[in-house]
This record gives C-alpha cells, structure tokens and sequence, in this order.
C-alpha cells in the first residue's frame, strides 16, 4: 500500500523567510496530493492541494510542486507570518480517477514555528 | 456554508466503558470518513460512507468499534469496551463524492484511564 514520509518533522524560521516541507510516496498510481494545516487543538485545514496532471499550483503565499517521476512534492510558504505557525500535513491518495477514491495516506506531519 | 460539526469536543471515560462520537457532514456531501490521530501523527482512516453504506472499513477494528451513518447523514462512532490504547483524537470529514476534497471536523479527544 502507499507510504508516506514527511520532512523535516520541525522546521523553525524568522517571519519573513520562506519555509518549504517535502514529502515522498511511493505509490505511483497516486494522483492526488493535498495539503493540510492543523492549529493546536484545531482541525485539519485544506490549504491547497494538487493533481497529477498539474506540476505546480500556486495560492498567494503557498504553493505545492509535484515530481511525479521522483515521487514526491513539496509545500513552499513564503514571505512567512507568525500565524503560519502550525503543523503541516502532506497526503497522497492512490487511484482518484481510476476508479479509486479519495483515500488519504498522512504523513506524520510538520510542525512549524514562524519567529517574529 | 458551514463546516463539519463534531461532538462531544472532548470525553473522559474509565477503561471497559462505551463512548459514542457523532458527526454531522457539510449540507450535500455524499462521502462521510472518520479518522484516528494519535498524538503527533497524521490521521488514519477507520472506516468511509457513502451515503449510508460503509463502503471501506478495513481498518476499523470491529471487535469493539462500530459506526453507522442512518439516513446518510450524521454519523455514529462507537466504541464498546474502550481500552487505554483508544485515547486519541477522532476526526470526522466529509466531501461532495468521492474524487473530492476532504474537509475536517474539530475532532473528538478521547482519553481512557
């Protein structure tokens, strides 16, 4: 089944500097790859996310690129603000469009922290 | 529009005891999925509804966890005996179908003594 693996575990920046998570599947037939933010005590919020046929998707300060041939995508946050502080979930999901459905496999998260 | 709803936010139960979570999706999403989040970890599928059939519950542990979705709406999460190793958070979500985005609820946290 797919694997994911989500790095660096923590990640710690001055407010103003880009921060950027990287994660890795190894599923090939996955094709859908979202992107979450989790406040303290919160839920999970989508923030962006991307499908196999884009390889790069861009909201304002977020954006996610995708290698489909390595297999693995990337969540780049720049010009960062003290409220980005948070943790970060990537997720992979096999066979959307195929059939499948939209089975999220986590990686173990990221926590961030954004210093004034 | 307003946003998957859970309750209760938070529950405090002795071990062998039962303890039920609800779960109501955002107004027209077809596909409900509960989800465990241990501590610092992202969550994991338990079981997923379409409608009101459960149409993936391979990872539900189903010697003492049970759900149902009636009239394939708000949901139902049950666990009879809760053990210690069940203290988590339990995550509602919900989307349009099932090629669509999934948006959380605020989650359940359980803690068993």
């Amino acid at each position: 089944g797919e694997n994911v693996e989500q790095h660096p575990s923590t990640l710690s920046v001055q407010e103003g500097d880009s921060a950027v998570i990287k994660c890795t599947y190894s599923d090939s037939a996955s094709n859908y790859f979202p992107w979450y933010k989790q406040e303290l005590g919160k839920r999970p919020q989508l923030i962006i996310d991307i499908r196999s046929n884009v390889g790069e998707k861009k909201d304002q300060r977020i954006a996610v690129t995708l290698n489909k041939t390595a297999k693995h995508f990337s969540l780049h946050i720049t010009e960062t603000q003290p409220e980005d502080s948070a943790v970060y979930f990537c997720a992979a999901s096999p066979a959307l469009f195929s059939g499948g459905y939209n089975k999220l496999i986590f990686g173990a998260g990221t926590r961030l922290a954004v210093h004034p | 529009e307003a946003g998957v709803v859970q309750s209760p936010r938070y529950k405090i139960i002795e071990k062998k005891q039962p303890v039920a979570f609800w779960c109501n999706p955002i107004s027209g999403h077809n596909t409900l999925y509960w989800y465990l989040q241990n501590l610092g970890q992202g969550p994991e599928l338990l079981i997923r509804y379409e409608n009101e059939e459960a149409v993936d519950d391979s990872q539900l542990p189903k010697d003492r966890f049970s759900a149902e979705r009636l009239k394939g709406v708000d949901s139902t999460l049950k666990i009879q005996p809760a053990e210690l190793g069940d203290s988590a958070v339990y995550l509602c979500a919900s989307s349009r179908g099932v090629e669509d985005p999934q948006f959380f609820g605020p989650g359940t946290r359980l803690t068993v003594l």
